[in-house]
């Protein structure tokens, strides 16, 4: 199986903040890479996929970056309705892993 | 628009089964295939399983594999999952959701919660 490993697991930060978001592969999975934002009580929702597309609906704030086993999601000037968890999850091959999450809180 | 929406969750006994259904509308079913992820209590997002457009191919997380069995009927729109011998690291909600390989997973339910306690 392709374990996903997310760093920070958590982070705090301010409004108006670039937050960059790291998720490696323990093997290549090509551009097969995807993040989620889920905020409490809430299904995921999908920001960006094949690791640099742009969901429809997303703001542009949201980008998406890397191939192979290094991947970033960032987020150019972090707003209050931001503050969630952050998955990645490779879909290259069955079964589908996600990393842990990344839990963006207020400082 | 789009939607997938489950329901069948509700609290069973340890080895106990239990059927989720997941009804789909606003796109052509039988063109896409269909996946079931969960999530433990305060816990990340794990995968379950996925079947295809036709139904003729499934995969299965190990967790779960001879236990839990999906599958969909494209007259009904609907997607399905039997629980079997259920566990109590079973418990979790239970997301019904429309992905694929290259474009991630889009479309996601609102989620139907599976408690497995005596």
């Amino acid at each position: 199986d392709i374990q996903m490993t997310q760093s920070p697991s958590s982070l705090s930060a301010s409004v108006g903040d670039r937050v960059t978001i790291t998720c490696r592969a323990s093997q290549s999975i090509s551009s097969y890479l995807n993040w989620y934002q889920q905020k409490p009580k809430k299904a995921p929702k999908l920001l960006i996929y094949a690791a640099s597309s742009l969901q429809s609906g997303v703001p542009s704030r949201f980008s998406g970056s890397g191939s192979g086993t290094e991947f970033t999601l960032t987020i150019s000037s972090l707003q209050p309705e931001d503050f969630a968890t952050y998955y990645c999850q490779q879909s290259y091959s069955f079964p589908w892993t996600f990393g842990q999450g990344t839990k963006v809180e207020i400082k | 628009e789009v939607q997938v929406l489950e329901s069948g969750g509700g609290l069973v006994q340890p080895g106990g089964s239990l059927r989720l259904s997941c009804a789909a509308s606003g796109f052509t079913f039988s063109s896409y295939a269909m996946s079931w992820v969960r999530q433990a209590p305060g816990k990340g997002l794990e995968w379950v399983s996925t079947i295809s457009g036709s139904g003729d191919v499934t995969y299965y997380a190990d967790s779960v594999k001879g236990r839990f069995t999906i599958s969909r009927d494209n007259s009904k729109n609907t997607l399905y999952l039997q629980m079997n011998s259920l566990r109590a690291e079973d418990t979790a909600v239970f997301y019904c959701a429309k992905g694929s390989k290259p474009s991630g997973v889009g479309v996601w339910g609102q989620g139907t919660t599976v408690t497995v306690s005596s």
